[in-house]
């Protein structure tokens, strides 16, 4: 399957600054990928898909000015969360769509921990 | 809408034990049904799926079966090691729709 990289693997930054998120298709051209984020103890939340060559689908709830996703190729999809507040701390994770057909699979990035001060 | 619930954790057992964390799911239509696995620090990774109704997922000795009659998919081990203390979700997707619909998860720690 393909293999999936998050950088950085965490990050600590202060109340209203932005931090930028990316993720890699290492081996796999990826047309589609996912942003999660995931809370403590709890399930993944889709927050956007993001399309190579146009604009995210943001799931409802999700601010898309405050979390900007970026697919500029098939292989890097960045996400920047926005004037940064405590509450956007968390881990974030990507995946990469594999395969166009109904069974399709996802592989995860090892995640992000984005702690905001 | 599709959903999947899945048993609350934690689960503490002991090596060697009988492993079972049970999965049900709300869909339209014909979903494909996947377990998926996160180890401490470490990312999601695909434990094993199956694609339509009676398929037997299997794979590190974990097995799930496909009910589309109970609409189940209950993950199964015969006897956990301390290396499975994980996090484990039961997931779904419908159709020709792309995105995974995630169980709450269930914790499982083994001990020796």
């Amino acid at each position: 399957g393909a293999v999936v990289s998050q950088h950085p693997s965490w990050v600590i930054c202060k109340s209203g600054t932005s931090v930028k998120i990316e993720c890699r298709s290492l081996d796999f051209q990826a047309t589609t990928m996912f942003w999660y984020r995931q809370f403590p103890k709890q399930s993944l939340m889709l927050m956007a898909t993001s399309n190579e060559g146009s604009k995210a689908t943001y799931e409802q709830g999700v601010e898309k000015d405050k979390f900007l996703i970026n697919h500029a190729s098939l292989t890097l999809s960045t996400l920047t969360v926005t004037s940064a507040h405590p509450e956007d701390s968390s881990f974030y994770i990507c995946s990469v769509l594999e395969g166009g057909g109904p069974y399709n699979e996802q592989f995860f990035g090892p995640g992000t921990r984005l702690t905001v001060l | 809408g599709n959903s999947v619930t899945q048993m609350e954790g934690p689960v503490t057992l002991s090596e060697e034990a009988f492993l079972t964390i049970n999965c049900t799911y709300t869909a339209t239509g014909y979903p494909s049904l996947f377990w998926y696995v996160q180890y401490p620090g470490e990312g999601l990774q695909l434990l094993l799926k199956a694609t339509k109704a009676d398929d037997k997922g299997s794979n590190k000795g974990f097995e799930a079966t496909y009910r589309k009659e109970t609409t189940s998919f209950h993950l199964e081990k015969g006897s956990v090691q301390v290396s499975d203390s994980a996090v484990y979700f039961c997931a779904l997707t419908g159709g020709n729709n792309r995105k995974l619909i995630w169980g709450l998860g269930t914790s499982l720690a083994v001990n020796p």
